[in-house]
Order: structure tokens, then C-alpha cells, then sequence
């Protein structure tokens, strides 16, 4: 079982619409959790962390599940901006680095 | 620009050769990592530093993989008899602690 699970999508969705996207991960240990953007040919880079008791940042809410093993991310009013691939991340058993997901690809469109 | 310099930014080799890339993080980080990315996966670890120090490798890093970090600065990563599977995205990244990592605009290798 790979340690961070995510479905590839990709997710089309229509500016202003709302999606949700899902992660897994194997590791009951971990204590570290993050959401990463990486756009097209581009460097990944941090989104925002996700705590225990779920938390916003403007359109965006993640949200931890520590006894199902899960993570989530809430994109609202979806911009045509927001397109882009949503690696889901988890710290390494060892604490000193960080696992990615495969990410899941979002297409917002007109 | 005080990012993550990675150099080359593309590599072409005949496969059996030996090729290195080298990372310059940012100056006040002493975390430095390692990632390989293909198309369509997420980054993959393969090492870190913590200044000198490699602390961790990923059972990814075969015995034709090393990296160094003389002196808890720049980092290299050298892969010796380059095989077509080798062929990815290198990405270097560096960070002041577990997040948020910095990452450089990669190396991109090809293997023919």
C-alpha cells in the first residue's frame, strides 16, 4: 500500500463551483499533514497545513481525520487560477522529510 | 533571486554514463532534500541533509545514486551508469524546518 493515496482525478469543474478532494495515507504515526499546489511545469509549492481541528484560509478548508486515516481539501468558488495539481503530503515515518501523493489534477473552466 | 538554484536545469545522456546535478539552497536553511518526479506522480523522496549530514536515504537511492553535501551548503547528486529508467525530474529543495519546503525548478534528465 502506498503511504499517501489520492484519487488522480482529473476534476473539471465550472468557475464558482465547489470541490472536494481526498487523501489517504498509511502511516497512523504521522503527525504532519499538508496540502501542496503545483502548476503545470512548475515546482510544487506549500498550500497550507492541516491541523487536527480542521482549518480555513480564505476559499480553502482542510480537514484531518486522524482514526480514518484522512484528509481533505474544500476548494469554494472555484477560480479559473485554482487549476493546478493538489499534492497531498504527510510526513515520512523518520519525522525529517515529507511523502507526496500523486496529486489530483484540477481544470476549472469558463 | 534567492531561491533554490538547481543546475542544469536539463540533462541529455547516452545511457551507462554518469551524470551530476548540483543544488544551491537557500543560505539559512539547513534542511536540504532530494525528490524525483515523472510524469504524472507526485515528487518522490530520495535523500536529506541536515547541513552535512545525511540523515535519511529512500530505499529508492540504489548504489548508482549518491549525494554529498560538503560543508552544509551546495548539494550534488550524482547518478553513475545512467540507466533509461533514471530518466525524470530532480528536484532539490530546502527548508528551515519539516515545512515549508522550498523547492528549485528541478533538473530534467533524459537517458537515450
Amino acid at each position: 500500500r502506498k503511504e499517501v493515496e489520492q484519487d488522480p482525478g482529473p476534476f473539471n469543474v465550472p468557475e464558482g463551483a465547489t470541490v472536494a478532494f481526498n487523501c489517504t495515507y498509511s502511516n497512523s504515526a504521522s503527525q504532519s499533514f499538508f496540502w501542496y499546489r503545483q502548476d503545470c511545469r512548475k515546482e510544487p509549492k506549500l498550500l497550507m497545513s492541516v491541523y487536527s481541528s480542521g482549518n480555513e484560509d480564505g476559499r480553502f478548508t482542510a480537514q484531518l481525520n486522524r482514526a480514518s486515516q484522512y484528509i481533505s481539501l474544500l476548494i469554494r468558488d472555484s477560480k479559473l487560477s485554482d487549476s493546478a495539481t493538489y499534492l497531498c503530503v504527510v510526513n515520512r515515518n523518520s519525522g525529517y522529510a515529507l511523502n507526496f501523493g500523486k496529486g489530483t489534477s484540477l481544470l476549472v473552466t469558463p | 533571486d534567492t531561491g533554490v538554484s538547481q543546475d542544469p536545469r536539463h540533462k541529455i545522456t547516452k545511457r551507462g554514463q554518469n551524470v551530476t546535478f548540483r543544488c544551491d539552497p537557500i543560505s539559512e536553511h539547513n534542511r536540504l532534500y532530494w525528490y524525483r518526479q515523472t510524469l504524472g506522480q507526485g515528487p518522490e523522496f530520495l535523500t536529506y541533509f541536515q547541513n552535512e549530514a545525511q540523515l535519511e536515504k529512500s530505499r529508492l537511492l540504489s548504489d548508482r545514486f549518491s549525494a554529498e553535501r560538503p560543508k552544509g551548503s551546495f548539494s550534488t547528486l550524482e547518478i553513475q551508469r545512467t540507466e533509461q529508467g533514471d530518466s525524470a525530474m530532480y528536484l532539490c529543495a530546502s527548508s528551515p524546518g519539516l515545512t515549508p519546503l522550498h523547492f528549485g525548478n528541478g533538473t530534467r534528465l533524459t537517458v537515450t
